[in-house]
């Protein structure tokens, strides 16, 4: 069955770029349809979409973090990565990568499959 | 973006008890929703899909209701692993948006 796993540096200096991956594994990030998103949960907080990116290549972000978001996808490796610029305390949180199926219908899109998720620290 | 307003915050309940949480969106959703639940220092778990819909693995005493703006998440009987955080969550317009959560715990 397919897992995803977050990887990354858990602690990131305040105004330097968050960088992290999620590889997946038990089945190929390009086949089927699916979108597959970053989303992440401060301390004691709610869930917060950052983004994603559907198996094409074509992304879409959440307007309040997307003039500092990037979401790539690299096939060769079956990983999908964040990068998020000019990080502030305010970014420390769980980051969670997860998988949501795309149907043609637009219904059944939900959040099937999630990592394990992947403390990040903002301080210096 | 769509507000999603859960009620209550937190809960607490006897095992055996009907538990239910309400989800409420900002505007017409259809019935584009899905209600998740997270234990402490886990990711959080798909339980029901588009507003009703059980996911496949999860217990029938978990059940979801509604359309438009306003949703139910029941649990007919509570059981002690069911303490948890509950999610409702929105899809049908970006950003998707997270309820802020219902906190189940036992009396």
């Amino acid at each position: 069955q397919v897992q995803l796993q977050e990887s990354g540096p858990g602690l990131v200096k305040p105004s330097q770029t968050l960088s992290l991956t999620c590889t997946v594994s038990g089945g190929s990030i390009s086949s089927g349809s699916y979108y597959w998103s970053w989303i992440r949960q401060p301390a004691g907080k709610g869930l917060e979409w950052i983004g994603r990116i559907y198996t094409s290549g074509s992304t879409n972000y959440n307007p309040s973090l997307k003039s500092r978001v990037t979401i790539s996808v690299d096939t060769s490796k079956n990983q999908f990565s964040l990068k998020l610029s000019s990080v502030t305390a305010a970014d420390t949180a769980v980051y969670y990568c997860a998988r949501c199926p795309s149907n043609p219908a637009g219904d059944r899109q939900a959040f099937d499959i999630w990592g394990q998720g992947t403390m990040v620290t903002v301080s210096s | 973006d769509i507000q999603m307003t859960q009620s209550p915050s937190s809960l607490s309940a006897s095992v055996g008890d009907r538990v239910t949480i309400t989800c409420q969106a900002s505007q017409d959703i259809s019935n584009y929703l899905n209600w998740y639940q997270q234990k402490p220092g886990k990711a959080p778990k798909l339980l029901i899909y588009d507003a009703s819909n059980l996911e496949t693995g999860v217990p029938s005493r978990f059940s979801g209701s509604g359309s438009g703006t306003d949703f139910t998440f029941t649990i007919s009987s509570l059981q002690p692993e069911d303490i948890a955080t509950y999610y409702c969550q929105q899809y049908d317009n970006l950003p998707q948006t997270f309820g802020g959560g219902t906190k189940v715990e036992i009396k």
